[in-house]
């Protein structure tokens, strides 16, 4: 099946620094690979995605890379806040299911 | 704003009892699914249903059952609690055309003693 591999699994940063979480995937097949973000107490909620006909996409502070070729996609978040502060979890789909990586607790300092 | 609720925050049962965990979602979502999040382990699926009566097995069925009788409300089942099921559980619903963009409850944390 699909393996979805989530690096770090935690990343403390100082407020205003940039963060970087990394996913790769085993699946060539996959073609849409979403983040989602766990606040402490709710279930996770979509942040961003990007789909395999493109190499970057950004909203606000936060970007997502992805490189088919090498089977890696990336979450860029700048200029952290400590409302950042949160499990951020990759995935990839893999036939009519998510896989999901194995979560990256991110710790904002103030 | 999608909401997707689950009957329980916080849950606990004795090995050997039978459980439900109710899932509703109140935005015509055609696709729900049930997940276990465990530390380290991410978000694994257990079943997933695209209509009504329909289900299919994820990564992790063994143990679960699913009903799905009505659109807006998929259930869990645990037919004989262990204690290797001590775990969060989260619902999520996505509408057909968008499978991949899933929606999740808040989820119920269930421990069996």
């Amino acid at each position: 099946g699909e393996n979805v591999e989530q690096h770090p699994s935690t990343l403390s940063v100082q407020e205003g620094d940039s963060a970087v979480i990394k996913c790769t995937y085993s699946d060539s097949a996959s073609n849409y690979f979403p983040w989602y973000k766990q606040e402490l107490g709710k279930g996770p909620q979509l942040i961003i995605d990007i789909r395999s006909n493109v190499g970057e996409k950004k909203d606000q502070r936060i970007a997502v890379t992805l490189n088919k070729t090498a089977k890696h996609f990336s979450l860029h978040i700048t200029e952290t806040q400590p409302e950042d502060s949160a499990v951020y979890f990759c995935a990839a789909n893999f036939g009519r299911a998510l896989t999901f990586g194995s979560g990256t607790r991110l710790q904002v300092q103030p | 704003d999608v909401k997707v609720t689950q009957s329980s925050r916080y849950l606990v049962k004795r090995t050997g009892e039978k459980v439900f965990l109710e899932c509703v979602q109140d935005m015509d979502h055609e696709n729900m699914f049930w997940y276990r999040q465990d530390p380290g382990l991410g978000l694994r699926l257990i079943y997933f249903s695209y209509d009504v009566k329909m289900k299919e097995k994820g990564d992790i069925p063994e143990g679960y059952s699913v009903s799905r009788e009505k659109k807006e409300r998929f259930s869990l089942i645990l037919e004989s609690a262990s204690t290797n099921q001590t775990s969060m559980y989260l619902c999520a619903s996505s509408l057909e055309g968008a499978l991949y963009e899933q929606y999740f409850g808040p989820g119920t944390r269930l421990t069996v003693t």
